[in-house]
């Protein structure tokens, strides 16, 4: 089945400041990279997402880029703010999703 | 999107005993999935729940410690049976709209079996 990595596991910023997180994938079938940013207490929640007819794609502060060929995708959250503190899950998806392991992302003030 | 329900939001329960969780979608849905998230972890996929079909499991769930329902379009129950303190977890369910494959999750009910 796929296998998705994810990095780093945790990454602190300050407010301003812009992240990147990582993820590479094994199955070459999959075709949809959605990410997820799940807040304390909360289920997760879709935050963006891109097909794999489509290099880049972006909605104000957030956008997610894809390489197919290489086999990985980036989440980069621009001018972030503290309520961006979250833990981030991407995921690659043929016939079902697969998570990765998730970053820890803390925005400090 | 959907807006999705669960009950109970949290529990603390008994070893042995079994606990079953409601997840209640605003909207028909052909699939709804089940996942666990333990403490800390990525999110597992336990089985998908199709309406008018059995769950099918994904390896290393069996249906005897998570039995499912899927009575119609909007609703499903999951049911930790026999738990034991490994259980502990956040149990979310799932749907999928049926368009461009995005899955929308439910706020989670937090597991604690003592």
């Amino acid at each position: 089945g796929e296998n998705v990595e994810q990095h780093p596991s945790t990454l602190s910023v300050q407010e301003g400041d812009s992240a990147v997180i990582k993820c590479t994938y094994s199955d070459s079938a999959s075709n949809y990279f959605p990410w997820y940013k799940q807040e304390l207490g909360k289920g997760p929640q879709l935050i963006i997402d891109i097909r794999s007819n489509v290099g880049e794609k972006k909605d104000q502060r957030i956008a997610v880029t894809l390489n197919k060929t290489a086999k990985h995708f980036s989440l980069h959250i621009t001018e972030t703010q503290p309520e961006d503190s979250a833990v981030y899950f991407c995921a690659a998806t043929g016939n079902q999703f697969y998570f990765g392991t998730g970053t820890s992302l803390t925005v400090i003030p | 999107s959907a807006v999705i329900s669960q009950k109970p939001s949290r529990d603390i329960c008994q070893r042995g005993t079994s606990l079953t969780i409601q997840c209640q979608v605003d909207s028909q849905v052909t699939m709804m999935f089940w996942y666990r998230q333990q403490p800390g972890q990525s999110l597992t996929l336990i089985a998908t729940a199709n309406q008018g079909s059995e769950a099918t499991y994904e390896s290393g769930f069996v249906i005897d410690k998570f039995p499912i329902s899927r009575p119609n379009l909007t609703f499903s129950t999951l049911t930790v049976s026999n738990m034991s303190p490994e259980d502990s977890s956040i149990y979310l369910c799932s749907v999928d709209l049926g368009a461009l494959d995005t899955q929308y999750f439910g706020p989670g009910t937090r597991l604690t079996v003592l």
